[in-house]
């Protein structure tokens, strides 16, 4: 079982729509990321987050440390938000990070 | 913040050939980590890139396989040795510490 678990895998969403992707993780982290990757395989960082809720524009991250959970929104999605979304987590005590598979996301016009 | 130059974008290679990629950090960082994204699949550790050192593999990934070099705290390569198609992946080099940063990516595609 993977240690970083997302859903949904895939999604779909008429522009304008607000999304929510999930993110649950197993282990103890020090930080949670949200990464978005484009076509071409980059990847920037998104959020980074230890506790509580973070806010960049039309995009907000929450984090619950005792559940171990984590999500991000889209406010007024836009076609230009279509991209892979990947939570990332660092466990306690370590330097790199671990992956989710990712949650593809297409926002149709 | 870091910004990495990652280069090649990517490549198509003949299998039993090697690729070299390369990462230019504009900063100095300690450490710098190599991952693989397989198609479909998240991303996986394949080293941690330390200067003065030699990288540290994960359990799957061998020197031999993947030759690490760091001559300098701006610079690492990672060299895909003797590929396989099964080496078609994306390879990404990233910088951490509070944040994550990650260069551009290499999409290879062994023939």
């Amino acid at each position: 079982k993977n240690e970083v678990e997302q859903s949904p895998q895939n999604l779909t969403a008429q522009e304008g729509e607000f999304i929510t992707i999930n993110c649950s993780y197993s282990v103890g982290i020090s930080a949670l990321h949200w990464l978005q990757q484009h076509p071409g395989g980059g990847i920037v960082s998104l959020f980074m987050l230890s506790s509580g809720k973070k806010k960049h524009g039309r995009l907000i991250a929450t984090i619950n440390i005792q559940e171990k959970h984590s999500s991000l929104h889209i406010t007024a999605s836009h076609p230009r938000d279509s991209a892979v979304y990947i939570c990332a987590v660092r466990r306690t005590g370590a330097n790199n990070l671990f992956f989710g598979t990712g949650t593809r996301l297409t926002v149709i016009p | 913040s870091a910004v990495i130059s990652q280069k090649p974008s990517r490549d198509i290679c003949q299998r039993g050939t090697s690729l070299t990629i390369q990462c230019q950090v504009d900063s100095q960082v300690t450490m710098m980590f190599w991952y693989r994204q397989q198609p479909g699949q998240s991303l996986t550790l394949i080293a941690t890139a330390n200067q003065g050192s030699e990288a540290t593999y994960e359990s799957g990934f061998v020197i031999d396989k993947f030759p690490i070099s760091r001559p300098n705290l701006t610079f690492s390569t990672l060299t895909v040795s003797n590929m396989s198609p099964e080496d078609s992946s994306i390879y990404l080099c990233s910088v951490g510490g509070d944040s994550a940063f990650f260069g551009q990516g290499t999409r290879l595609t062994v023939v």
